[in-house]
């Protein structure tokens, strides 16, 4: 069965520090994974996606990919308490367009 | 990003009745909808996948006797809960893929239902 695996927290991070979030998941041919950060009683935004080994950067958010030990990662630079929320890794499945979610991160910052 | 309309966003019925929720996409075409279901503290649960002009496909466990998804236009689809029960009581929240071949997902504001 595929899964994503994610570190349910909370995540304590004092404000205008790197908040440093990851994901690991088992299926091999992935080739599309995404981070959406859910506010309480919200619905999940989109972050960041990434397609391709390595680094993305937008803003104070970063995303690493790292296919061949099949994980990715969230950094949040210069953390704000607005930034306190649960994120959610997911990974599309091979073979059709769904989305395999991981279970998310409490990420608390205190200010 | 894109936007997806989802109406409404609270709704409080009594047991037997159906509900309707709505999903948009307002600014582009959403060749695949999905419709998931979140209870308090818990992951997203994909509830069905549909495409437009085509039966909507559920997950394992999702009845779709009860759970009746049409999904009648490129910018359209629905979610019927019929005979609400209060154990259906949860967030529902509906996401539409733009097929630009990058699979990101865009989500309606959600949907909570309470059944009394």
């Amino acid at each position: 069965q595929k899964e994503v695996e994610q570190n349910s927290g909370p995540l304590s991070v004092p404000e205008g520090a790197i908040a440093s979030l990851n994901c690991t998941y088992s299926d091999r041919g992935s080739q599309s994974f995404f981070w959406y950060r859910q506010y309480s009683g919200k619905s999940p935004e989109l972050i960041m996606s990434i397609y391709s080994n390595g680094d993305k950067e937008d803003g104070r958010f970063t995303a690493q990919l790292n296919k061949a030990s099949q994980y990715v990662s969230l950094l949040i630079r210069d953390s704000q308490p607005s930034d306190s929320a649960t994120y959610l890794c997911a990974v599309k499945a091979t073979g059709n367009y769904q989305l395999i979610w991981g279970a998310g991160t409490k990420l608390i910052i205190k200010p | 990003g894109a936007v997806v309309s989802q109406h409404p966003s609270w709704v409080i019925c009594k047991s037997g009745t159906s509900v309707k929720i709505e999903c948009r996409s307002l600014d582009f075409q959403a060749t695949t909808m999905f419709w998931y279901r979140q209870f308090p503290k818990q992951s997203l649960m994909l509830m069905a996948t549909s495409n437009e002009g085509s039966k909507a496909t559920y997950e394992q466990g999702v009845e779709k006797d009860k759970f009746l998804i049409n999904h009648a236009s490129l910018t359209l689809s629905t979610l019927t809960v019929t005979s609400a029960h209060p154990e259906d009581s949860s967030f529902y929240i509906c996401s539409g893929d733009p097929g630009l071949a990058k699979n990101i997902q865009y989500f309606g504001a959600g949907t909570r239902l309470s059944v009394l």
